[in-house]
């Protein structure tokens, strides 16, 4: 149902670098929104990660940067660690919907 | 450091009414910078915003939930509410409170969330 998609499932070893996709349309990334991003831990809220399509809260690794380009934006985490497992949302607003829409979400394994 | 915090039945009956409140501390609701939304989360559809309410009281709503959701503040107690009315199965969800900035601005703090499971 939701409007921005993301990849099920991405995977690393320790160390690795791993990016996260999340594509939209002509109606929200496309149009210029915003795209910001979300980690949530098993049994946890979201937190913020990147607002702004590459802004990094006070506290956020620099190991977590991000990108948006076009219709799409991505989340990369560099120097992978097992505390990264968790699943990943991205979010932005369409415009067509009147919505604050959120991503599919992406699970991140660390093998 | 501004802190959200749920409240409200974790049991609802279907066709009735189900009342979450989220209590802010370590910052105000009157405050002309931010808007309180609710965001809910289930398996079938995923992260879901609901609505938000600036403190002045107004109050805008995902167009395709309006009908069934009211989104309430209350500055003398500094919290701000949600009601959804005719509950159905479909509305068993985690429920977190949030503040953003604007319509199409992140979410941060949210609240640690609230499952509300709709069984009779």
């Amino acid at each position: 149902q939701s409007v921005l998609t993301q990849p099920p499932s991405v995977s690393g070893a320790p160390g690795q670098r791993v990016t996260i996709s999340c594509t939209g349309s002509s109606s929200n990334t496309g149009a210029g929104y915003d795209v910001h991003w979300y980690q949530q831990l098993p049994g946890a809220a979201p937190k913020l990660l990147i607002y702004r399509n590459n802004n990094r809260p006070s506290g956020v690794p620099d190991r977590f940067s991000a990108s948006k380009s076009g219709t799409s934006a991505s989340l990369a985490i560099t120097g992978l660690q097992t505390e990264d497992e968790a699943e990943y949302y991205c979010q932005s607003y369409d415009s067509s919907l009147s919505d604050s829409v959120f991503g599919t979400g992406t699970r991140v394994t660390v093998l | 450091q501004l802190l959200l915090q749920e409240s409200g039945p974790g049991l609802v009956k279907p066709s009735e009414t189900l009342s979450l409140t989220c209590n802010v501390s370590g910052g105000s609701v009157n405050n002309n910078n931010y808007y309180w939304g609710w965001i809910r989360q289930s398996p079938g559809r995923g992260l879901e915003w609901i609505g938000s309410v600036y403190h002045s009281g107004s109050a805008y709503y995902n167009p395709s939930l309006r009908s069934r959701f009211t989104v309430s503040i209350d500055a003398s107690k500094n919290q701000f509410s949600l009601r959804l009315s005719y509950v159905s199965a479909a509305d068993a969800a985690v429920y977190f409170c949030a503040r953003h900035a604007g319509i199409a601005a992140w979410f941060d703090p949210w609240g640690q969330g609230t499952p509300v499971t709709v069984s009779s």
